[in-house]
């Protein structure tokens, strides 16, 4: 699987847009671009997901670099219940059947 | 509720013994996944099953065994446990789309998460 980097943690304040930025220099024609993220206690849950266009839906949003080398998973105005690992995650055809996981950026909204 | 469901949530136990963590999806899904997620929070994946078979097997030791009797149930099964073992284990589920879609597309729900620690 093609890997990803994210930082390891980011801060923002309640009510702000948070960017997450993620890197995927080897992607290939195929990949798709998904985003999950963990609440404390709780399994990972789906957020977005894209191929090459931006897209758009009520969690969230992702803008896709033109040369799909790196992304950004917005949340448009962050709450304390956001506060979570996010990750950055490659998803392929060989690959498909399973998620692989990587360190994820934690995120810590201030009140 | 639609859901993936695991019990139990939290399971001690001693060194040695066998235990079992069952797994529930009524989504209508094909696939379902064991991921382990250690004390350093790194989320790995174990099995998956597709429609009951076994397609992946992540070199996970032989006392792991999962067993699927139906394709909405995943249960996992660990014998002679070890204190390694302590983890927090997920179980997933996901459809496969339609032909022509690309696989990569799909995606997973996970259920809570149930925490085994041994003694």
């Amino acid at each position: 699987d093609a890997k990803t980097t994210q930082p390891n943690s980011m801060e923002s304040n309640e009510e702000e847009p948070v960017h997450l930025p993620c890197n995927h220099s080897t992607i290939s024609g195929t990949d798709y671009i998904h985003w999950y993220r963990q609440l404390p206690s709780q399994g990972p849950e789906y957020v977005i997901h894209g191929l090459t266009s931006n897209v758009n839906n009520r969690m969230a949003s992702l803008a896709i670099a033109e040369d799909r080398k790196s992304s950004t998973l917005i949340l448009h105005r962050a709450t304390l219940r956001d506060a979570a690992v996010y990750y950055c995650i490659l998803r392929d055809i060989q690959g498909a059947q399973k998620l692989v996981f990587g360190q994820g950026t934690r995120l810590t909204i201030n009140p | 509720d639609t859901a993936v469901s695991q019990t139990p949530k939290y399971l001690v136990t001693q060194m040695g013994n066998d235990k079992s963590i069952k797994c529930e999806q009524n989504l209508g899904h094909d696939t379902m996944y064991w991921y382990k997620q250690d004390s350093k929070k790194f989320l790995k994946i174990m099995f998956s099953y597709n429609n009951k078979e076994l397609i992946i097997n992540e070199t996970v030791p032989n006392r792991f065994s999962p067993k699927s009797p139906d394709k909405a149930h995943l249960n996992l099964h660990i014998n002679s446990l070890e204190l390694g073992d302590s983890a927090v284990y997920f179980c997933a589920s996901s459809q496969e789309l339609s032909a022509g879609t690309l696989a990569g597309a799909n995606v997973l729900t996970f259920g809570a998460g149930s925490r085994l620690t041994v003694l």
